[in-house]
């Protein structure tokens, strides 16, 4: 079965500095997907940044950046230039296909300090 | 971007009522849909998979007689919470796959049950 574990239920941040969030997957798959999503308080799933398994490039989106490490099962998340509207929930997901369900992580609350 | 609506998006009901929550795909068509519960302060966990003109798929410990799911159309699926109880009181978030192995997300339900 896919699991998701991400480690840090709360982390906080200044506004402007860099934090990154981590996250680990076990799976049996060859390929797979793998996703951050943000919650904020709305509710509101709003991905974020997403990876192929098969791409050995990181992703890159504006602020946001992926460490993947295929080998260690790793997928951390890096915000750079930290801003308020990033305080959020993050959750960690991946999936098989895209006709698969996700599977999260317990998630991490962000709280960007001004 | 595709989108997903959700109706009701606030819903209170009385313990021992049934209560319908609709999940349409606005533009675009939707063969799948995944629809996941979220208790407060806790992540997205999948209850079923539901699938255009046949039966859903339950996940373990999810009764079926009680969370009936019927995708009506491509673009309509609907889960009914049947004989409600405070327990059930819930975030019911609905999601349909997209392009890219993108999974999009309704805005969620909030049910309360009294």
């Amino acid at each position: 079965a896919q699991t998701v574990t991400q480690s840090q239920p709360e982390m906080s941040v200044q506004e402007a500095e860099t934090v990154t969030l981590s996250c680990t997957y076990d799976t049996s798959e060859s390929n797979y997907y793998l996703f951050w999503y943000k919650q904020p308080p709305s509710r509101q799933m709003i991905l974020v940044i997403r990876q192929e398994a098969y791409k050995q490039q990181n992703a890159t989106e504006n602020r946001f950046s992926v460490n993947f490490q295929k080998a260690a099962k790793s997928f951390s998340l890096k915000i750079s230039d930290s801003q308020l509207g990033d305080t959020a929930m993050y959750f960690c997901a991946d999936t098989r296909s895209g006709n698969t369900p996700l599977v999260f992580g317990k998630g991490t609350r962000l709280s960007v300090i001004a | 971007g595709a989108v997903v609506s959700q109706h009701p998006s606030r819903v209170i009901c009385k313990s021992g009522t049934s209560v319908k929550i609709e999940c349409r795909s606005l533009d675009f068509q939707a063969t799948t849909m995944f629809w996941y519960r979220q208790f407060p302060k806790q992540s997205l966990m999948l209850m079923a998979t539901s699938n255009e003109g046949s039966k859903a798929t339950y996940e373990q410990g999810v009764e079926k007689d009680k969370f009936l799911i019927n995708h009506a159309s491509l673009t309509l699926s609907t889960l009914t919470v049947t004989s409600a109880h405070p327990e059930d009181s819930s975030f019911y978030i609905c999601s349909a796959p997209g392009q890219g192995n993108e999974q999009y997300f309704g805005p969620g339900t909030r049910l309360t049950v009294t």
